[in-house]
């Protein structure tokens, strides 16, 4: 699986948008990308996935670039409840460990 | 609800004392993971299954079993627990091969052993 980088953190204000970005310049032709999220020591949450088109949901928005060598996940309206420590990950689709590599991520801070 | 369950959610044990942290899905998944997190190492995989009867080793299983007998539970077995084994635990479950779609995870269950 290809290597992701992130930021280790960020800061947004509450109510505001929050844009997460994430590097992965080795990403494959078959190699979705993954969003996760820890809030605390929670059990990590999924957040959303894509291959090549833009994807939204209720939680969240991601945007894949053209060339597909980066990714900006959009928290639309940050709430308190967002902070947490955000994964970007990239794997391939069926790959038969069906293991998830989380990296280091980053950390997302939203402020009242 | 759907949902990963496990238990317990805190142990504290002794060096040696056989422990199983339960996990058991109610999403009907077929794949089924254990995971690790220390400060610093973030989250490894120990054990992964894709199905009953079928299980294989991730990335850190030395002194961890597992068994899949029945889809929903994927019990992690400590035979003779040390302290480098103290750590957050989380189990994991997904459906289908695809790797379409994202994993459910457990709250977790921190382990100390002293």
């Amino acid at each position: 699986d290809a290597k992701t980088t992130q930021p280790p953190s960020m800061d947004c204000a509450e109510g505001r948008a929050a844009n997460l970005p994430c590097n992965h310049s080795t990403i494959s032709g078959n190699e979705y990308v993954y969003w996760y999220r820890q809030i605390h020591s929670q059990g990590p949450q999924y957040i959303i996935h894509g291959l090549k088109n833009n994807e939204t949901n209720e939680m969240a928005s991601l945007i894949i670039t053209e060339d597909r060598k980066s990714s900006t996940l959009i928290l639309p309206h940050a709430t308190l409840r967002d902070t947490a420590v955000y994964y970007c990950i990239v794997r391939v689709a069926g790959s038969g460990s069906e293991k998830l590599v989380f990296g280091k991520g980053m950390k997302l801070t939203v402020n009242p | 609800e759907a949902q990963v369950t496990q238990n317990p959610r805190y142990l504290i044990t002794v060096t040696g004392k056989k422990l199983t942290v339960t996990c058991s899905q109610n999403m009907n998944h077929e794949y089924m993971s254990w995971y690790r997190q220390d400060p610093g190492l973030g989250l490894r995989q120990i054990y992964y299954s894709m199905n009953v009867e079928v299980t294989d080793k991730g990335d850190v299983p030395e002194g961890y079993k597992v068994s899949r007998k029945e889809k929903r539970n994927f019990p992690l077995i400590l035979e003779s627990p040390s302290p480098n084994q103290t750590s957050l635990y989380f189990c994991a479950s997904s459906y289908g091969r695809t790797g379409k779609n994202g994993y459910t995870f457990g709250s977790g269950t921190r382990l100390t052993v002293v």
